[in-house]
């Protein structure tokens, strides 16, 4: 594929309930980032993936909130025992990390997740 | 506190009018800026990035300035289109200890009517 791509597009749970979102990167695209967008609201980071360095996870709001990288490949954000607050879009980025200089991040489309 | 301000928060203006929306930022160490455009239920898409050296750069119809001294950076469109009308987020990266971290501006809603 050419872009990233996020599945599901769309989710909704019930409220205590774990979900599991995917993020499949650009390939070859060692940067792998996860943002939480609330509705009319700005985009909040969550999780930095970089090749096989230690994640930034210094944005996830909760011990509730988990994602998995691996290697270079797919990625997939965990929430679990969803409150109704996890109502979000839940957007993928990834960028090819090149030294010293400025790298161009390609988002997902979002995963549109709704808890009752 | 690493933050991005944007100013406004909304605007409405008539197709074919310029606008430039305002980014003040106070992030340090400062590594670049970007300028996103976000159509409703899609993904944000870039517009231009700027590293400390660059003051100006346009794509199209869009031109963004850089003041590093002031922390100051503008987004411009000229000669605005219905296809304008979008959110447009200002993130402020700042590259630290390897990575490299995005800060990202509420955005400004800018609606073009005919």
């Amino acid at each position: 594929g050419a872009g990233v791509s996020q599945s599901p597009s769309n989710k909704v749970t019930e409220k205590g309930k774990d979900v599991e979102l995917r993020c499949d990167p650009i390939s070859g695209h060692t940067a792998l980032y996860w943002y939480r967008q609330r509705l009319g609201q700005g985009l909040e980071f969550l999780i930095y993936f970089q090749g096989n360095s230690a994640p930034d996870k210094s944005g996830l709001p909760s011990d509730r909130f988990s994602a998995e990288r691996t290697g270079e490949s797919v990625s997939t954000l965990t929430i679990q025992r969803t409150q109704q607050e996890d109502s979000a879009v839940y957007l993928c980025a990834s960028s090819h990390r090149l030294a010293g200089g400025p790298h161009e991040q390609f988002f997902g489309p979002g995963t549109r997740l709704t808890v009752l | 506190k690493n933050q991005v301000e944007q100013s406004p928060q909304s605007l409405i203006i008539l197709e074919g009018k310029n606008c430039t929306l305002q980014c003040n930022y106070t992030v340090s160490p400062f590594s670049n800026l970007r300028w996103y455009k976000q159509d409703t239920g899609r993904g944000p898409v870039s517009l231009t990035i700027m590293t400390f050296s660059e003051n100006t750069k346009s794509n199209g119809r869009y031109t963004a300035t850089l003041d590093a001294d002031t922390k100051q950076s503008s987004l411009h469109i000229t000669a605005s289109q219905l296809s304008d009308s979008a959110s447009y987020i200002c993130v402020v990266s700042s590259l630290s200890g390897g990575y490299n971290k995005l800060i990202f501006g509420a955005g400004t809603r800018l609606a073009v009517h005919p």
